[in-house]
């Protein structure tokens, strides 16, 4: 059973920074693209940005929203996502998810985790 | 990015009905390999959303064909027929043809007349 389970989150001041980690098991992890994904409380997803494979040299993709202060990385030894986040503002508030990657042509998110809650605020 | 677009905003349905969600992109979702990338999930009250189908018209493992998905370039459509009670909650299209980044839709309510 594929599980996915983040940690980390809480209540940051703006302009801090906090790390969110995301166990994954039940799954190969170095096969499968990870992403990381938020939702604002009441709004629609939005996709933050992915960790590539090992197949495909664990590389990164953002989205431009959040490039330069938002970064992807994984420990493969360990089974673990993490997502650093820098310069927190409130627009930053949401639930962030870790959800895996399968590729239909494209790749599309199969499982997601429970989220966890990030709240930006003084 | 691609803007993508959701109606109705909310769907009042009575179980055992058939209902009707559209998601519209801004531009085609058309891929230049020939596939078009537009998926949808279901979000239950209180949980992460789950993948329903993918490429348009293509179920999830274990997603009943009670769902079925349709349209092409810009427009799309999910229909959901028998509507039972594990069926309400937000549906939400997403494309992934024109990335980064991918784009979700704002999400359609279907909740109980």
């Amino acid at each position: 059973e594929v599980k996915l389970l983040e940690s980390g989150g809480g209540l940051v001041y703006p302009g801090g920074s906090m790390r969110l980690s995301c166990a994954a098991s039940g799954f190969t992890f170095t096969d499968f693209y990870m992403n990381w994904i938020r939702q604002p409380a009441g709004k629609a997803p939005e996709w933050l940005g992915f960790i590539r494979n090992k197949a495909n040299g664990y590389t990164t993709e953002y989205n431009p929203s959040v490039k330069g202060r938002f970064t992807i990385s994984r420990d493969n030894s360990q089974n673990m996502l993490y997502l650093q986040m820098n310069t927190l503002r409130a627009e930053d508030t949401a639930t962030y998810y870790c959800a895996r990657s399968v590729y239909y042509g494209s790749y599309v998110f199969d499982y997601w985790g429970q989220g966890v809650m990030v709240t930006v605020s003084s | 990015d691609v803007l993508m677009t959701q109606t109705p905003v909310s769907l009042p349905v009575s179980l055992g009905g058939q209902v009707s969600i559209s998601c519209r992109s801004s531009q085609s979702l058309v891929h230049s390999d020939g596939n078009t990338y537009l998926h949808w999930y279901l979000q239950k009250p209180g949980q992460s959303p789950q993948f329903l189908s993918y490429r348009v018209s293509n179920r999830f493992s274990g997603v009943p064909d009670r769902f079925s998905g349709s349209g092409s370039g810009t427009d799309f459509t999910l229909k959901i027929s028998r509507v039972e009670p594990e069926d309400l909650g937000v549906y939400y299209c997403l494309q992934s043809t024109h990335f980064p980044p991918y784009t979700f839709g704002p999400g359609t309510k279907l909740e109980l007349k």
